[in-house]
């Protein structure tokens, strides 16, 4: 059963553009919640976090947005550029002694 | 350099041989954990460690060992690989498990 949903495998976006990334989640005991984002050949290096208690969370280009009631999640990525072309994974966690859960990813392209 | 180094990056071995991936991390974290990742099936957690001689399973342990006897140290043992386990391993590393993550290279394994 997976917990954390990325429903879209792949994303191309026009550099300039808005990148919109979705997640959904369905264990509501999930509280926090972080994007992660992969480059060939790298480890997944953090991007940017959300408690649960917020609905958003803006770090220059990037802000994730939170609908608890609807059980999902978003990245923008405005405006996006071809360095942001990466597998964007989402991964949440709830409170206590419980690890990560990560998507599965997606694939980002912005095309120049 | 904060930093999570894993050795080797790249394996290849043959079914049954013993095998340790290394994993060491700079930052005093006390929280360390690894994962693989396969096509379709995004990063899934093979096991985790809150502290010393603190270590628990995650998703998918079957065929994997691990230990921590020092803070910095979380290597990674298949005492008898098989080919499904030939996959993408990163460790990665936290100040706590509320906090996001730190990942390694990864260790591409080929078990044939």
């Amino acid at each position: 059963d997976q917990q954390v949903k990325q429903n879209s495998p792949s994303l191309s976006v026009q550099e300039g553009r808005i990148s919109i990334l979705n997640c959904d989640y369905t264990n509501s005991m999930f509280d926090y919640f972080l994007w992660y984002k992969k480059y060939p050949a790298e480890g997944p290096t953090f991007l940017i976090s959300i408690s649960s208690i917020k609905d958003k969370n803006e770090d220059g280009r990037f802000t994730v947005f939170l609908n608890k009631s609807a059980k999902h999640l978003s990245l923008h990525i405005v405006p996006s550029q071809p360095g942001d072309s990466a597998v964007y994974f989402c991964a949440a966690r709830g409170s206590g002694n419980t690890p990560l859960v990560f998507g599965k990813g997606t694939r980002l392209s912005v095309i120049a | 350099e904060a930093q999570v180094t894993q050795n080797p990056r790249y394996l290849i071995t043959v079914t049954g041989k013993k095998l340790t991936v290394t994993c060491s991390q700079n930052m005093n974290h006390e929280y360390m954990s690894w994962y693989r990742q396969d096509p379709g099936l995004g990063l899934r957690q093979i096991y985790y460690s809150m502290n010393v001689e603190v270590t628990d399973k995650g998703d998918v342990p079957e065929g994997y060992k691990v230990s921590r006897k020092e803070k910095r140290n979380f290597p990674l043992i298949l005492e008898s690989p098989s080919p499904n386990q030939t996959s993408l391993y990163f460790c990665a590393s936290s100040p706590w498990i509320f906090t996001e993550a730190f990942f390694g290279q990864g260790t591409r394994l080929t078990v044939v």
